[in-house]
């Protein structure tokens, strides 16, 4: 059963920072890896989408990387803001069309 | 990007009555939508998957019978709490999948379930 880890659970940063959040799955088997926001009582934003055969994926600020023989990806965001805050998951899936596996999420806040 | 819509945002309920959550595909066809709910401080958590005139296949423990999912068109599911608990508390989120595309799916704005 595929086990997806998300590490820091939680992280606070003064606004600037640059960060790394980190995601983890058990089985390398994955067809693709989605980072996604979500604010406090709301829906998922899907920030970035790689597939099983990419490195890394880019937009604006955010850049998100795969490894998938190690079974780690990380999302790097640049210059935060505190519009940044947010929890981000990273969720896996096996085939496609299939359902996602999410981590529990790491809990970002950006301090002014 | 694709967008999917859900309502009720929020819904308040007394125990025992059923509810429903309707989970729309705005400006895309989905052939497949599927259903996650979380709990306070977890992550989501995989409840049914969704095909367009088909049965759902449901994950295992949770009750067909008590989550009844139908995907009439390819651009609305329901799903269909019955005999609502207080346990049965929790957000609800569904998502839909566009063909091609990567296997992207969009999610809904979610819908917060409260059962007294």
């Amino acid at each position: 059963k595929q086990e997806v880890t998300q590490i820091p659970a939680a992280l606070s940063v003064p606004e600037g920072e640059n960060l790394v959040l980190n995601c983890s799955f058990t089985d390398s088997a994955i067809y693709n890896l989605q980072w996604f926001r979500q604010d406090p009582g709301k829906g998922l934003t899907s920030l970035l989408l790689i597939q099983s055969s990419q490195r890394e994926q880019t937009s604006g600020r955010l850049n998100a990387s795969l490894d998938k023989s190690s079974g780690r990806s990380t999302l790097y965001i640049a210059a935060s803001q505190p519009g940044d805050s947010a929890t981000y998951l990273c969720a896996v899936s096996p085939y496609s069309g299939y359902a996602l596996n999410f981590g529990k999420g790491t809990s970002l806040l950006v301090t002014p | 990007g694709a967008v999917v819509s859900q309502h009720p945002s929020r819904v308040i309920c007394k125990s025992g009555t059923s509810v429903k959550i309707e989970c729309r595909s705005l400006d895309f066809q989905a052939t497949t939508m599927f259903w996650y709910r979380q709990f306070p401080k977890q992550s989501l958590m995989l409840m049914a998957t969704s095909n367009e005139g088909s049965k759902a296949t449901y994950e295992q423990g949770v009750e067909k019978d008590k989550f009844l999912i139908n995907h009439a068109s390819l651009t609305l599911s329901t799903l269909t709490v019955t005999s609502a608990h207080p346990e049965d508390s929790s957000f609800y989120i569904c998502s839909a999948r566009t063909s091609g595309s990567g296997n992207e799916q969009f999610f809904g704005p979610g819908t917060r379930l409260t059962v007294l």
